[in-house]
């Protein structure tokens, strides 16, 4: 199994200001993806972070709002720019090996305000 | 990506098997079956996953139907602690491995 911690656990932020999340994961992952979730929604990805390149980003989604980071296999970095009140959500990373024959660990989350 | 149809909410009462059905009627052979919950201010976890055959675990059972168009999830004995929003999702077995979270059913345990 693999423990997902995320930093901070809740914040709350000026609109127009940036704040990066932080995931460390306390082994090894091939995998990691971040996503949102709204108040009262399902879990919408963000993208998967890539180890080593650029982050392949969903649609509607987009590099200069959500720059992700992914320096090795247990680190990775999700960056709100330039945040709006429409940002506030619950923001989760998310990692494993493969998702289709193992399971994929969650933290539990970093809530954003942006007033 | 072949789509799955849940029930939007289910109630149960505690102590009592719950079934919670998920249709995937477009499902591919090659798509695996999995399950994930959501406890309430928590991120998912994962309860359960299957291709074809059932499955169990020590949280639960996976149903599949023969044609693997409909699936269930089944808990023996639901306690307060399984109340949670639970995600029956598809992944292919090649490519794509994106856990893609659809609406899923909020289970409400009754005491």
């Amino acid at each position: 199994s693999a423990v997902i911690s995320q930093k901070p656990s809740r914040d709350i932020c000026q609109r127009g200001t940036s704040l990066t999340i932080q995931c460390q994961v306390d082994s090894q992952v091939t995998m990691m993806f971040w996503y949102r979730q709204q108040p009262g929604q399902s879990l919408t990805l963000i993208a998967t972070a890539n180890q080593g390149s650029e982050a392949t980003y969903e649609s509607g989604f987009v590099i200069d709002k959500f720059p992700i980071s992914r320096p090795n296999l247990t680190f990775s970095t999700l960056t709100v720019s330039n945040m709006s009140p429409e940002d506030s959500s619950i923001y989760l990373c998310s990692a494993g090996e493969r998702a289709t024959n193992e399971k994929l660990f969650f933290g539990s989350g970093t809530q954003l305000s942006v007033l | 990506d072949a789509k799955t149809t849940q029930p939007n909410s289910m109630e149960s009462n505690e102590e009592e098997p719950v079934h919670l059905p998920c249709n995937h009627s477009t499902i591919s052979g090659t798509d695996y079956i999995h399950w994930y919950r959501q406890l309430p201010s928590q991120g998912p976890e994962y309860v359960i996953h299957g291709l074809t055959s059932n499955v169990n675990n020590r949280m639960a059972s996976l149903a599949i139907a023969e044609d693997r168009k409909s699936s269930t999830l089944i808990l023996h004995r639901a306690t307060l602690r399984d109340a949670a929003v639970y995600y029956c999702i598809l992944l292919p077995n090649f490519g794509n491995e994106k856990l893609t979270f659809g609406t899923g059913t909020r289970l409400t345990i009754i005491p």
